[in-house]
């Protein structure tokens, strides 16, 4: 069955940068992409971007362009997401999840909590 | 970039039928928006109950339908359970260079 599995929770000082990774399973890793999700607390799903396992490609939210880069390692079916330069605003729980065309997620990871805090 | 909106809260009693819709500040939703709609419950990651405009995963239960009514998509749910009580996602694909997807503001229902 295809699972998503993410990093714990992290805790990082405004300015630092945080890096949450997915591991997949149940499936052909390179036959999909990987959208990131995150959602502030008590609000909305908000996409940030999408990178193709098969080839690399991304495209990113443009309010994060610069902020934000997503990689993956085929050798381990795993796929990263960091963001730098961490605001307040930037509390969130990040979620990953199996994309199909250009970045529509149908299986989800658990979630991880990024707390940006002073 | 384009927004997505959707109804902020629905109620609905224990065996009914409610619509939730998806509109987009471009103009009507077609099935080339390839409409997804997720359910959240408190605490918990999102699932995706519908793609493409009204494809059903293995999961989703059979009440729930996806369609276009009216220019927006649409989800409806038929014979309401009080397990559906969550908020409730769509999303939309748009086209063009950058490819972007959006998530609309969700819809809380309450089943009451």
């Amino acid at each position: 069955q295809v699972q998503l599995v993410q990093s714990g929770a992290e805790v990082k000082k405004p300015g630092a940068s945080v890096k949450v990774s997915c591991k997949a399973s149940g499936y052909t890793f390179t036959s999909y992409g990987i959208s990131w999700v995150r959602q502030a607390p008590g609000q909305g799903l908000e996409w940030m971007g999408w990178i193709s396992a098969y080839n690399g490609n991304t495209n990113y939210a443009q309010k994060l362009q610069g902020r934000v880069t997503m990689t993956t390692d085929t050798s381990t079916s795993t796929a990263y997401m960091e963001l730098r330069s961490l605001r307040s605003d930037d509390t969130a729980v990040y979620y990953c999840a199996r994309a199909v065309g250009w970045g529509r997620p149908d299986y989800w990871g658990q979630g991880t909590l990024v707390t940006v805090s002073s | 970039q384009a927004v997505v909106t959707q109804e902020p809260s629905l109620t609905v009693s224990p065996g009914g039928t409610v619509t939730l819709t998806c509109g987009s500040s471009t103009g009507a939703v077609t099935s080339g928006h390839y409409p997804y709609w997720f359910q959240q419950k408190p605490g918990q990651a999102p699932r995706t109950l519908i793609y493409d405009t009204s494809n059903k995963h293995s999961w989703t239960p059979a009440r729930f339908s996806g369609s276009l009514l009216g220019g927006k998509a649409a989800l409806t749910l038929s014979g309401a359970q009080p397990e559906d009580e969550a908020e409730y996602y769509c999303l939309l694909s748009y086209s063009g260079a950058r490819g972007d997807v959006v998530f609309g503001g969700g819809t809380k229902l309450t089943v009451l």
